[in-house]
């Protein structure tokens, strides 16, 4: 099964700089979605965008879509220490197929 | 509080020793998954399971087996024909099995072989 790329693999900033993420995949997807994982933590479930919407916001996160370039992003806006964690794209195809990318990396410095 | 709970959080096991993973999940949740972490990897799926008493198996099956006796219970054998089994284990439940059901885990277990 085809899973999502996120990109950067690694990402630094600094504490209240905005953190863009990007997932890419190739085939069609049902919707996606985002999780975070603390390290050595359970993933908690962040936002969900289906594949008719172009973008949805939740607080400081903002989630778009794009279906024609199979792109997705995830903007963290005025970054805290408490977002450093990694985040995963998580692609819908099908009932029951739920496939993880290998995530993206963040760390929030004060 | 409802959530799902995993234990233990830390186990050790020698080689060729069978263990078992519990996860068990107040939610009312209909599916159960399990899904392994490698380290700097994202999470793949051994095994699910949608209702009571039905399981599937996920993309990296083989050496684990499961069951699922009760919908709060779904917990995973890591046999001995798993041949590489030091990794994190990650239990999670949804409402349904439909598309697109929002996932919910647990905090995860942590399976070392020496």
């Amino acid at each position: 099964s085809q899973q999502g790329e996120e990109d950067p693999q690694a990402l630094s900033i600094q504490e209240g700089e905005n953190a863009t993420m990007n997932c890419s995949y190739k085939t069609s997807i049902n919707n996606l979605q985002w999780y975070r994982q603390n390290s050595g933590r359970g993933l908690v479930h962040l936002i969900l965008i289906r594949s008719n919407e172009r973008e949805k916001h939740s607080g400081r996160l903002r989630v778009t879509l794009d279906t024609s370039k199979k792109s997705s992003s995830l903007l963290i806006t005025a970054s805290r220490a408490a977002d450093t964690a990694s985040y995963f794209c998580v692609l819908i195809q099908g009932a029951q197929k739920l496939v993880f990318g290998q995530g993206t990396r963040l760390t929030i410095n004060p | 509080d409802g959530g799902i709970t995993q234990s233990p959080k830390y186990l050790f096991r020698k080689e060729g020793q069978n263990v078992t993973l519990s996860c068990e999940q107040n939610l009312n949740h209909d599916a159960m998954y399990w899904y392994r972490q490698d380290p700097g990897q994202g999470l793949r799926l051994i095994y699910y399971s949608q209702i009571v008493n039905d399981f599937q198996k996920g993309d990296i099956a083989e050496g684990y087996s499961v069951s699922r006796e009760k919908k709060e219970s779904f917990p995973l054998t890591v046999t001995s024909a798993q041949k590489n089994p030091t990794a994190f284990y990650l239990c999670a439940s949804s409402k349904t099995g439909g598309i697109g059901g929002e996932l919910f885990f647990g905090e995860g277990s942590r399976l070392t072989v020496l």
